[in-house]
Parts: C-alpha cells; structure tokens; sequence
C-alpha cells in the first residue's frame, strides 16, 4: 500500500494567519492517465470529512479561496491562508491513483 | 442536493456480521461514472477506505480486510450496503458511506457509530 505521510502531527495557527500542511508519498501518485489523484480532506470537531481540494490543485465547490493545493509526484502541500475558526480541524489527504486507495493520518489544526 | 446517511445495528457481538446501510438522494448508481465508497474512523484515529461500488456493479474491496467484505446496491431504492463478517473489537469504529463521482468522495454521509462488544 502507499504509505501518506502528513507533517505537522498537530498546527497551532492563529485566526488571520497562513499556514502549510505537507503530504508525502511513498511512490509518485502519477496515474498511467497522466493525472495526480491527490486529494485533500477537512474533518471538523464532530462532523464527517468534507472534500476541499482534488487532483492536487482543484477546488471543490463551495470551497473558499483561502485554500490551495500544490505539489507533484511524490510531494503535496495544502496551503490556507487568513485562517478563520471554521478552517479549525483535522486535515487528511487520500491518494486514489493506486489501489488501494489511503489516507494520511491527518494534521490537527488548533488555536495558537 | 445530495445527501446520504448510513444506518447499522449500534452494537453487536464478536463473530457477528455487521449489516450497514448507507441511503442516498440527490444522484443515482445507475449514472454513468458513478459510485459509493465506505470509510471507517476509529474514535480518535485515522480514516480507512474499505470498499466501493460503482455503477456497473463493479467491486472493490480493501485486501486488509477482503475475505470480510461484502458491498452491494439496490439502484431502485437508491441504496448501498455493506456487511463485514466475523466483526471483533478492532472493527469498532463509525462508519460512513460517501459517493464517488469526478472527485472521489464528494459528499459524505454523516456516519454511524458502530461497537462490537461481549
């Protein structure tokens, strides 16, 4: 299996700050179609995971522009920029370019 | 709009079989490209993919636990279902259903606390 490996464990940030949160692969997520399937996942306190950012780069709909992703092969980083406090969370990213699909264990974002 | 919402037994006993069902609107299974997955939490942890299912009956079962898993659908009634065999206390977790479109895992039901206790 691809191993995700998320750092930081845990973020303190504060409100109106930017921070980053890095995804690393065991093996380049590259799909023999040409396209990275990395996609980037916000669980807030009590809630169901909510998808952010697919395929590295897209936004979902609904997402505000305060989140970016970036990265390539092996190598991702999901930026927010002027957090808010419902940015505050835990930040997972799943690979789905090889079987099977796998998550990072998640980056807790919290009050400074 | 769309919306699922999974439904499972709450707590049963080790070597039971875990029933789950995840009730969906606002798309279909028999739409071209599309799919329902489920994911676990253990309370506290990670996420861990388990299976999905796709529009044309199509299978997909996590190794860890295959010989354990069992996805189906009933396109009529807009449902997905997952059982998984001889639970023990490591299969205690909640348990959500999310669909599988052009990004994986769009929408994501609201999940269901399952225990697995003597």
């Amino acid at each position: 299996d691809v191993l995700m490996t998320q750092t930081p464990v845990s973020l303190p940030v504060s409100l109106g700050g930017q921070v980053s949160i890095s995804c690393r692969s065991s093996q380049s997520l590259v799909h023999s179609d040409g396209n990275t399937y990395l996609h980037w996942y916000l669980q807030k306190p009590g809630q169901s995971p909510q998808l952010l950012i697919y395929r590295v780069s897209n936004r979902f709909s609904g997402v505000p522009d305060r989140f970016s992703g970036s990265g390539s092969g092996t190598d991702f980083t999901l930026k927010i920029s002027r957090v808010e406090p419902e940015d505050l969370g835990v930040y997972y990213c799943l690979q789905s370019t090889h079987f099977p699909p796998t998550f990072g264990a998640g980056t807790k974002l919290e009050l400074k | 709009q769309v919306t699922l919402k999974e439904s499972g037994p709450g707590i049963l006993q080790p070597s039971q079989t875990l029933s789950l069902t995840c009730t969906f609107s606002g798309f279909s299974l028999s739409t071209y490209g599309m799919g329902v997955g489920w994911i676990r939490q253990p309370s506290g942890k990670g996420l861990e993919w388990l299976a999905n299912i796709w529009w044309d009956d199509d299978k997909y079962y996590n190794p860890s636990l295959k010989n354990r898993l069992t996805i189906s659908k009933d396109t009529s009634n807009n449902q997905a279902f997952l059982k998984i065999t001889n639970v023990d206390t490591a299969d205690t977790a909640t348990y959500y259903c999310a669909r599988i479109y052009r990004p994986p895992f769009d929408y994501w039901g609201q999940g269901v606390m399952v225990t697995v206790s003597s």
